[in-house]
């Protein structure tokens, strides 16, 4: 069973700044890994899937690479709605524990 | 609009069994697979179940394999979770979601409480 780990659990960031979210997985999932934000009280919105396409809708300062094991979601300047639980997942399968991004 | 509609939550004691749907619109629902994803409170996202678009493929997270079916009427565009054997543990919000390469489309959720 693939297990996805994503770190750092938090990320403190002032708005403007780079965020780099990593997720890896415990074997090769080849480029089968989407990302999501989540807000509280709200339903998780997917951001990126196979690993590097933004979803519809999705802004440019969003991104995301890696392929293998190796997953990274990168934020270039952080918005103030950009705080918020960011979580991995593979293709049908489970999700990472998430990323926490807050407001320095 | 795609749109997808969960239902069926609700209070229920320990061993109970709970019917949820999902009623999905705006969409071709018979070309999708689609899943079942919950949240417990305060935790993180936890995929459970996961139904092709014909319904041959069926997949069951550890945690429910067993209490849990996963089934689906295209003819009527609906979803459907069957939960037997409800233990502390399966308090959750459920979420459907449509699988199009991840998961795109969510519903609102329902929330299951198991509790005596």
């Amino acid at each position: 069973e693939i297990v996805l780990t994503q770190s750092p659990a938090t990320l403190s960031l002032s708005p403007g700044e780079r965020a780099a979210l990593s997720c890896r997985a415990s074997q090769s999932i080849s480029s089968s890994l989407a990302w999501y934000q989540q807000k509280p009280g709200q339903v998780p919105r997917l951001l990126i899937y196979s690993a590097s396409n933004r979803a519809p809708g999705i802004p440019a300062r969003f991104s995301g690479s890696g392929s293998g094991t190796d997953f990274t979601l990168t934020i270039s300047s952080l918005e103030p709605e950009d705080f918020a639980v960011y979580y991995c997942q593979q293709r049908s399968g489970p999700f990472g524990p998430g990323t926490k991004v807050d407001i320095k | 609009e795609v749109q997808l509609v969960e239902s069926g939550g609700g209070l229920v004691q320990p061993g109970g069994s709970l019917r949820l749907s999902c009623a999905a619109s705006g969409f071709i629902f018979s070309g999708y697979g689609m899943n079942w994803v919950r949240q417990a409170p305060g935790k993180g996202l936890e995929s459970i179940s996961y139904i092709g678009s014909s319904g041959d493929t069926i997949y069951y997270a550890d945690s429910v394999k067993g209490r849990f079916t996963i089934s689906r009427d295209n003819a009527k565009n609906s979803l459907y979770l069957q939960m037997n054997s409800l233990r502390a543990e399966d308090t959750a919000v459920y979420y459907c979601a449509r699988q199009a390469g991840a998961l795109g489309t969510w519903g609102q959720g329902t929330m299951v409480t198991v509790s005596s």
